[in-house]
């Protein structure tokens, strides 16, 4: 069974700041790798994904199999950036393709 | 549709009552899945519905709670007799599966009193 760990509920940093923001996942086969972000008062929503390699919003986030570990990282903190996220992962081996949601960590920029 | 839509927006319900929240699924989406998120609190899965597949149903908190969908459209999600726990935020989502991203609707608030 798969499970993503996203250790921190809360981060805070300030403004212009780098964030990490940490998701590591246990699964034996091959995941896609997602993020998720959920504004104040707003619906989730994709972030990024790992398949695509794309950067959004300033976010990146490298997919490191040797570590399991898919963190979102963004050099410079905007307060903007303040909501909830989410790391997930799908299996993209065997027949069951169910999505596992990390518990969330929330992150605030302080101005 | 072009999105996941859910209805009601907002449901306040006595205690003890059966309430019925509906999720339309984007068209041609064969995984969708129901979430509970209470307040300052994460996602908690729920059920999970993959085309004609029996349902995952191992995140139902209790047998108050069922869900059905029909084919590859409309869910609903029935809480039965209503408690006062119940109140959350209840978020359906979508995808092609496959490994596609979700897209999730903007949530049915229950508020039991």
């Amino acid at each position: 069974a798969q499970r993503v760990t996203q250790p921190e509920k809360l981060l805070s940093v300030f403004k212009g700041a780098p964030v990490e923001l940490k998701c590591n996942y246990s699964y034996s086969g091959s995941p896609e790798l997602f993020w998720y972000v959920q504004y104040s008062r707003q619906r989730l929503q994709l972030l990024l994904r790992h398949i695509s390699r794309e950067s959004i919003k300033g976010f990146t986030a490298d997919l490191n199999k040797g570590e399991t570990s898919f963190h979102l990282k963004k050099p410079f903190a905007q307060e903007e950036d303040s909501a909830m996220y989410y790391c997930a992962l799908i299996p993209l081996s065997g027949g069951y393709q169910k999505v596992t949601f990390g518990t969330g960590t929330k992150l605030q920029v302080i101005p | 549709g072009a999105g996941v839509s859910q209805s009601p927006s907002n449901k306040v319900t006595e205690k003890g009552k059966d309430v019925e929240l509906r999720c339309d699924p984007i068209s041609g989406h064969t995984a969708l899945y129901w979430y509970r998120q209470r307040l300052g609190q994460g996602l908690e899965f729920l059920i999970y519905f993959q085309g004609n597949s029996a349902p995952d149903k191992s995140g139902l908190p209790s047998d108050r709670f069922s869900a059905e969908r029909t084919g590859e459209s409309v869910s609903t999600l029935t809480i039965q007799r209503t408690q006062q726990e119940d109140s959350a935020v209840y978020l359906c989502a979508s995808s092609l599966g496959g490994g596609s991203g979700y897209t999730f609707g903007s949530g049915t608030r229950l508020t039991v009193v």
